[in-house]
């Protein structure tokens, strides 16, 4: 098992749709980062988060700690926002330090016009 | 301010070769980590420099190494090439090495193996 697994792996949307992207975790984080990769591999962070909610433009993220849970919102989707959302979080994947990212394996969204 | 800075973009080298993908991280950052990302799949942490030190590795054999500068950029060595180190390599730098701090990832470099 993932210690980071997202949800859902593809999604198509219609454009103006309100779109949700899950991420659960079971590691114990100091961090989540929500990061965006178009195709021809370049990765933008969007978010990094530890409690509570952040909004940027039409991009909303949000965070249950106790729940290990978070979840990235897009409103008013558009055809440029097609790429692929990542969820991150440090872990003890590699023994003892937390502090190196453990990657989601990605949500692939496709917003048509 | 400038971003991170990848190269070569794109490069195709042969099994048992050797390969340097190079790194300038972003102004005023101090930690560099690498990543490999094969097709389809996640990014995979590869090591982590800090202040010129190797501060954490992942779960990739000895032929992975790296090297930090005192401007803070970064080189990944591969060596004895196999098939299965073709790739997307992505670099991010950051100030601090904790995983709370933001991250500026390069473009990649897309390696190939024949």
């Amino acid at each position: 098992k993932n210690e980071v697994e997202q949800s859902p792996q593809n999604l198509t949307a219609q454009e103006g749709e309100f779109i949700t992207i899950n991420c659960s975790y079971s590691v114990g984080i100091s961090a989540l980062h929500w990061l965006q990769q178009h195709p021809g591999g370049g990765i933008v962070s969007l978010f990094m988060l530890s409690s509570g909610k952040k909004k940027h433009g039409r991009l909303i993220a949000t965070i249950n700690i106790q729940e290990k849970h978070s979840s990235l919102h897009i409103t008013a989707s558009h055809p440029r926002d097609s790429a692929v959302y990542i969820c991150a979080a440090p872990g003890t994947l590699y023994g003892g330090a937390t502090n190196k990212l453990i990657f989601g394996t990605g949500t692939l969204l496709a917003v048509q016009p | 301010e400038t971003g991170v800075t990848q190269s070569p973009t794109h490069l195709i080298k042969t099994r048992g070769q050797q390969v340097t993908l190079r790194c300038s991280s972003q102004s005023g950052h101090n930690t560099v980590s690498w990543y490999q990302q094969a097709l389809g799949q996640g990014p995979q942490f590869i090591f982590q420099y800090y202040r010129e030190e190797e501060n954490g590795r992942g779960n990739f054999p000895p032929r992975f190494s790296g090297l930090q500068f005192p401007n803070y950029s970064s080189e990944l060595n591969v060596n004895a090439l196999e098939l299965d180190d073709s790739a997307l390599y992505l670099c991010a730098s950051s100030l601090g090495a904790s995983g709370a701090n933001v991250l500026t990832f390069g473009a990649g470099s897309r390696l190939t193996v024949l």
